[in-house]
């Protein structure tokens, strides 16, 4: 079955350093999108990618979605302790019209 | 003038019991939807109405139950509620279903539900 794998599961970081997460889908995807889950919270909607190899940036974070569009990454310049949270990447399930979430990757920042 | 509400955020109740978990959303949204999240934090779609119609029916035991008395609700019925049971589940709606574009989703602030 489909299956969307984000790596690294856990991450720790110092204030400060960078963080990148990399999500891998076993299928091309027509979109990507990405989700932050704060602690206690619920997923909140990022952005959306739609080109091959589009890249978006927000402020200090910059969205890339794969040329053969089964692959994304997020990258956070800089992190700081507002970036705590699970991110995940999410993307249509083949034949349906809901979206697949990744695994996540769960961020904690180390002031 | 929250997007997506859930009733209640903490539900604590015996195996055997029967629950139901609400939900609103005040966006207009034509699609609303079920997920489930573990302890792990994986989070896995369970239903999705559009325009009061279920097309997404994952393979979730028949204990759950998604009812939609209108666009704007969608209330997941739970019987004989099992451990395995325990988990967060967050209502999203998205504003229409789109073959080519999958729509933005907006999530609830969940509902903890424990199994005792």
């Amino acid at each position: 079955g489909q299956q969307v794998m984000q790596i690294p599961q856990y991450q720790h970081v110092q204030e400060g350093e960078d963080f990148t997460t990399y999500c891998n889908s076993s299928t091309t995807l027509s979109n990507i999108q990405w989700y932050k889950q704060r602690p206690g919270g619920h997923p909140v909607f990022l952005i959306q990618l739609v080109k091959s190899g589009e890249v978006k940036k927000q402020k200090r974070l910059t969205f890339q979605f794969g040329e053969a569009k089964k692959n994304s990454s997020l990258h956070i310049t800089a992190t700081q302790t507002t970036d705590v949270g699970t991110y995940f990447c999410a993307g249509p399930e083949t034949g349906a019209n809901n979206l697949f979430f990744g695994t996540g990757t769960r961020l904690t920042v180390i002031p | 003038d929250t997007a997506v509400s859930q009733t209640p955020k903490y539900l604590v109740t015996q195996m055997g019991n029967d629950k139901s978990i609400k939900c609103e959303q005040n966006l207009g949204h034509d699609t609303m939807y079920w997920y489930k999240q573990d302890s792990k934090k994986f989070l896995k779609i369970m239903f999705s109405y559009n325009n009061k119609e279920l097309i997404i029916n994952e393979t979730v035991p028949n204990r759950f139950s998604p009812k939609s008395p209108d666009k704007a609700h969608l209330n997941l019925h739970i019987n004989s509620l099992e451990l395995g049971d325990s988990a967060v589940y967050f209502c999203a709606s998205s504003p229409r279903l789109d073959w080519d574009l999958t729509d933005t989703q907006y999530f609830g602030p969940g509902t903890r539900l424990t199994v005792l």
